[in-house]
């Protein structure tokens, strides 16, 4: 079955930074990519999602590329404000599935 | 308001103690799914559903059971429920199960087992 490997498991960056955050998946057979935050007592919000015909996807601040070679794909947040601080999750699906397999999760925290 | 409600948000039980977590949505989609949280393991499948009567197992099933008799409502039951079982569960809902659609994510339900 899919495997995700997200790294790092924590982050922390000074606002205005740039956050980088890494995963990789096993099945070359997934082809959809979703990012999730999670805010403290909160459930997972989806924030960007890429499919496999696609390399890089954007949206404001937030972007995620995929490498379907190499099996990763990362996010990244460019300019971070303390508002971004909170755990971000990857995970891979399979085609015509809606099951998701997700990363440990990274805690990343923006200091004013 | 588009919203996934789960209930009750937090619940501190004994061992043994048969249990319903609820969990209800307003979109009028067809999948729904329960994830419990554990710490450094991410989000894992508890079970899921396609449709109406329409339910399958995910990747941590043991000790949990669900139902969905309608299509707002997928609860997820603990018959007997046991320490290990102490996490944070989330329900979530999509429009389709044909195609990965985004999944959408109640605010998530601590039980403690005791």
């Amino acid at each position: 079955g899919e495997n995700v490997e997200q790294h790092p498991s924590t982050l922390s960056v000074q606002e205005g930074d740039s956050a980088v955050i890494k995963c990789t998946y096993s099945d070359s057979a997934s082809n959809y990519f979703p990012w999730y935050k999670q805010e403290l007592g909160k459930g997972p919000q989806l924030i960007i999602d890429i499919r496999s015909n696609v390399g890089e996807k954007k949206d404001q601040r937030i972007a995620v590329t995929l490498n379907k070679t190499a099996k990763h794909f990362s996010l990244h947040i460019t300019e971070t404000q303390p508002e971004d601080s909170a755990v971000y999750f990857c995970a891979a699906s399979y085609p015509g599935f809606q099951k998701l397999v997700f990363g440990t999760g990274t805690r990343l925290l923006v200091s004013p | 308001e588009a919203q996934v409600t789960q209930n009750p948000r937090y619940l501190i039980t004994v061992t043994g103690k048969k249990l319903t977590v609820t969990c209800s949505q307003n979109m009028n989609h067809e999948y729904m799914s329960w994830y419990r949280q554990d710490p450094g393991l991410g989000l894992r499948q508890i079970y899921y559903s396609m449709n109406v009567e329409v339910t399958d197992k995910g990747d941590v099933p043991e000790g949990y059971k669900v139902s969905r008799k309608e299509k707002r409502n997928f609860p997820l039951i603990l018959e007997s429920p046991s320490p290990n079982q102490t996490s944070l569960y989330f329900c979530a809902s999509s429009f389709s199960y044909r195609e990965n659609q985004p999944q959408h994510f109640g605010d998530g339900t601590r039980l403690s087992i005791l």
